[in-house]
């Protein structure tokens, strides 16, 4: 079974700063990975996802994530935070089945920007 | 845009009272799927339709049901809702196919509150 590890509950930054949200997978075989933010009361949205292709993949609103098979990470990074990147944020990797994608989310990492 | 909607965003309902969710898609996607998430968690999947075939969540319990009438609607039934179902519903589509990477995407949910 695929899992995702989501190794902090809460980071906290300063606007202007690095993000750095970590995250550990757990798969049998090639997984496909996404990072999903959910800011308050909203839904989902996604961020960027890994397929194969390229080991660092770009997202969208400045953050990229890089997939590292030999330390089985995906850890989503961001050069400088803004107040509005303050959310809710999951590592999340895709079981497929028969003809549809289920998802396997981790906890979650809330962000936290402080001006 | 194609979108995800959700109708109510907000619903509040007494304790046994049925009621009843609503999502549609413009996306003309074959899979909707109805998630629950409860407070500071992450998304727990219910069940999905790919088309009219319905698949149930082995965990998902008996009170919760749903209906797809045709591709674009698909509703979530609660018939006798505790305080233990209050949380956010999410509705989400994706295209049919297990390919790698297909995307889910979700609807702003809508927030059920039990009294």
């Amino acid at each position: 079974a695929q899992s995702v590890t989501q190794l902090d509950s809460h980071v906290s930054v300063s606007e202007g700063t690095p993000v750095l949200l970590r995250c550990n997978y757990s798969s049998s075989y090639s997984p496909s990975l996404f990072w999903y933010v959910q800011h308050p009361n909203k839904g989902l949205q996604l961020l960027l996802k890994y397929t194969s292709a390229a080991t660092l993949v770009k997202g969208i609103n400045g953050f990229e994530a890089e997939f590292k098979k030999s330390e089985t990470s995906f850890h989503l990074t961001k050069p400088s935070a803004h107040m509005s990147d303050a959310a809710e944020y999951f590592c999340v990797v895709s079981d497929p089945g028969t003809g549809f994608q289920k998802l396997v989310f981790g906890t979650g990492t809330r962000l936290l920007v402080s001006p | 845009d194609a979108m995800v909607i959700q109708n109510p965003r907000y619903q509040v309902t007494q304790f046994g009272k049925p009621v009843t969710l609503s999502c549609s898609q413009t996306l003309n996607h074959n899979v909707m799927y109805w998630y629950q998430q409860k407070s500071s968690q992450a998304p727990k999947l219910l069940f999905h339709y790919y088309d009219k075939d319905f698949n149930n969540e082995a965990d998902t319990p008996d009170n919760f049901q749903s209906r797809r009438p045709n591709t674009s609607f698909c509703f979530l039934d609660i018939r006798s809702p505790g305080l233990g179902d209050a949380a956010m519903y999410l509705c989400a589509t994706s295209s049919g196919g297990s390919g790698r990477g297909v995307e889910q995407f979700f609807g702003p949910g809508t927030r059920l509150t039990v009294l």
